[in-house]
């Protein structure tokens, strides 16, 4: 078992939409969430960063931790074409950032217009 | 500010040959990583850095090797390439609890 699972998807939503991403986990030491979103043939860019549990809010975008259910979300509110990527939850284990950042498989997500 | 510039950003090899790939970094981070991706697979950390001489292994580091001889480069070097390394190659670096910053990636195929 991997020790973070994401449904790959694909997930197609229509414009406007909102969408729910979603990883869990099973290393009870992981600390550090992350989500990135990578678009075809480009690296990963870094899209919402949070430490330990609770939520993040950055624009349309949500972030969410529930370390007692080794679980986190990443919404989308009001889905714009531009948003179709692929999108990469990581985990930092320990209390700091060690270097080991262990990603999930990443869901490939599509907006249409 | 370049950020993390990965090369070459496309190469062709033939099994058994061997090769570097290159990572440097302008941003003076202490940590570097390399990563290969495959389909469906998400990014697989290969080797990773947490400073200037310090270095140690991954989930997949079989088959490669790595040095970090100053802050700003972490080659990653192909010692004898098989087919089962076509991959898409990352390198990344961060300073901080901030999440890394990610190269443009190198296209390798072994045939």
């Amino acid at each position: 078992q991997k020790e973070v699972e994401q449904d790959p998807g694909p997930l197609s939503v229509p414009e406007g939409a909102i969408v729910s991403l979603n990883c869990t986990y099973s290393n009870s030491a992981f600390q550090y969430f992350m989500w990135y979103r990578q678009y075809s043939r480009k690296g990963p860019e870094l899209l919402m960063y949070t430490y330990s549990s609770g939520n993040k809010e950055d624009g349309r975008f949500t972030a969410q931790v529930d370390k007692s259910s080794k679980y986190i979300s990443l919404f989308i509110r009001d889905s714009q074409p531009s948003d179709s990527a692929t999108y990469l939850c990581a985990m930092s284990v320990g209390s700091g950032n060690t270097g080991k950042l262990i990603f999930g498989q990443g869901t490939t997500l599509q907006v249409k217009p | 500010n370049a950020g993390v510039t990965q090369t070459p950003k496309f190469q062709v090899l033939k099994t058994g040959q061997s090769m570097t790939l290159q990572c440097a970094q302008d941003m003076n981070h202490e940590y570097m990583s390399w990563y290969r991706q495959d389909p469906g697979m998400g990014l697989r950390l290969i080797h990773y850095s947490v400073g200037a001489g310090i270095t140690d292994q991954g989930e997949v580091p079989n088959g490669y090797n790595v040095s970090r001889s100053t802050t700003e480069d972490f080659p990653l070097r192909l010692l004898s390439a098989a087919p089962s390394q076509t991959s898409v190659y990352f390198c990344a670096s961060s300073n901080s609890n901030y999440g890394y910053t990610f190269g443009s990636g190198t296209r390798l195929t072994v045939v």
